[in-house]
């Protein structure tokens, strides 16, 4: 159980155009989702925090209107790259808490974007 | 929050019991102390977490001495296919695990 699936795994595409990654809880009820950015050889970092019905939270340092995340229901949420540029090429990994009760994060296996 | 520190890499050879420390100073009495492991190109995979004491799965061990300021994890008879990064994560376990932080990870490399 507790099986977050994430799509795409790898995406393309060229500087300006926009990309949207989802994330979807498919076994349980996330009412927390969190996306993070991974660089190369680096550790995760944590974007922002989602939840269901509400507005996201951002970390210091990210911009909001560059990647906007929506959490429209329990099983889905979404980050789009808008105007995506070469320099917000990395890997993008997003988890979901259950959040009941006992509940260790579980985590999608991540989007590889590639900005051209 | 409890910032976490772990070696920056290990090696081992298939076989071996690999024992990781992860130290966590400034531990909160509602924190507990959860472990990952990623793999390249992959999200991280819970592996085991845990409170005080002892917890043991089918796949790790986890030691907690009783001041809770640092942790081990224990991967016993590891193979080349243990290798990866692996995360020390120390936060409440509620839903405001939102800022559970990752800290360098311990990069473990396996050999023959």
């Amino acid at each position: 159980g507790a099986v977050v699936s994430q799509h795409p795994s790898r995406v393309i595409c060229k500087s300006g155009t926009s990309v949207k990654i989802e994330c979807r809880s498919l076994d349980f009820q996330a009412t927390t989702m969190f996306w993070y950015r991974q660089f190369p050889k680096q550790s995760l970092m944590l974007m922002a925090t989602s939840n269901e019905g509400s507005k996201a939270t951002y970390e210091q340092g990210v911009e909001k209107d560059k990647f906007l995340i929506n959490h429209a229901s329990l099983t889905l949420s979404t980050l789009t790259v808008t105007s995506a540029h070469p320099e917000d090429s990395s890997f993008y990994i997003c988890s979901a808490l259950a959040g009941q009760g006992y509940s260790p994060l579980h985590f999608g296996n991540g989007t590889r974007l590639t900005v051209t | 929050l409890a910032k976490t520190t772990q070696p920056i890499s290990m090696d081992s050879y298939e076989g071996q019991e690999v024992n990781i420390t992860c130290s966590h100073n400034n531990i909160a009495t509602n924190d507990y102390i959860t472990w990952y492991q990623q793999f390249p190109s992959q999200g991280p995979r819970f592996i085991i977490q845990g409170y005080k004491t002892k917890v043991t799965n089918e796949v790790a061990s986890l030691f907690i001495p009783a001041d809770r300021k640092s942790s081990t994890l224990s991967l016993p008879r590891v193979s080349l296919s243990d290798t990866a990064v692996y995360y020390c994560l120390v936060g409440p376990n509620t839903g405001t695990a939102s800022k559970l932080t990752f800290g360098t990870g311990t990069r473990l490399q396996v050999t023959l």
